[in-house]
């Protein structure tokens, strides 16, 4: 089993609409969490840190299950920008903080 | 916040020949290091990080291997490169009080 999965993509929405993306990880004593966004052949960049108790962020919220090991991403009012592969990305300190991409869910946004 | 340097962006290399990615950070101490590799349309695999010069962890077994000989220095290097050794590497970092990853600009590499 991988360490972190997510949905497979690719997502094909409309402008205007709501998406939510998933991600389930398999160690229980992973510490944080996080959503990054990645353009093509570019670097990710930090999207969003994920808590239990919620992150908002604008157009993004980012929630928390430790308990199912489960940790989401809903984008509201989707624009053409935010055409992009998202990954969910948790540490695990290890000595060093390890940190474990999923394989990223690819969307697109359509006028 | 911290920037990384990472060098070059683009590397063709024939099979057999060997390889020396360098990446360093500045504005931060003693930050952990990772490199990544993420092959066409996939995920990023998590290749070696390290926690302080000298220390080195390897996630998977390869034909690749890494060295940290400065505290913001980290190598990536392969005596002879393979076919399967192409794809898009990234360095990345984090310092000791935060928990995100900063990444370099990465390096497409396509082994011929």
């Amino acid at each position: 089993r991988k360490e972190v999965e997510q949905d497979p993509g690719p997502f094909n929405v409309p402008e205007g609409a709501t998406v939510a993306f998933n991600c389930t990880y398999s160690n229980s004593a992973s510490q944080s969490f996080f959503w990054y966004r990645q353009d093509c052949r570019k670097e990710p960049k930090l999207l969003m840190s994920v808590y239990s108790s919620g992150n908002e962020d604008g157009r993004f919220t980012a929630q928390l299950n430790r308990a199912s090991q489960y940790i989401s991403l809903l984008i509201r009012d989707s624009k053409l920008s935010d055409s992009a592969t998202y990954l969910c990305v948790v540490n695990t300190n290890t000595g060093g903080f390890k940190t474990i991409f999923g394989a990223g869910t690819r969307l697109f946004v359509k006028a | 916040s911290q920037t990384i340097h990472q060098w070059p962006a683009t590397l063709v290399q024939p099979v057999g020949s060997p390889l020396s990615l360098e990446c360093t950070v500045e504005g931060t101490s003693n930050p952990n290091l990772y490199w990544y590799r993420q092959a066409a349309g996939r995920g990023l695999q998590l290749l070696f990080y390290s926690v302080g010069i000298g220390q080195i962890s390897s996630e998977v077994p390869q034909n690749l291997s890494a060295s940290r000989p400065q505290d913001r220095q980290f190598i990536l290097s392969s005596k002879k490169l393979l076919l399967s050794d192409s794809g898009f590497y990234l360095c990345a970092s984090r310092d000791i009080t935060n928990e995100k990853l900063f990444f370099g600009s990465g390096t497409q590499l396509s082994v011929l």
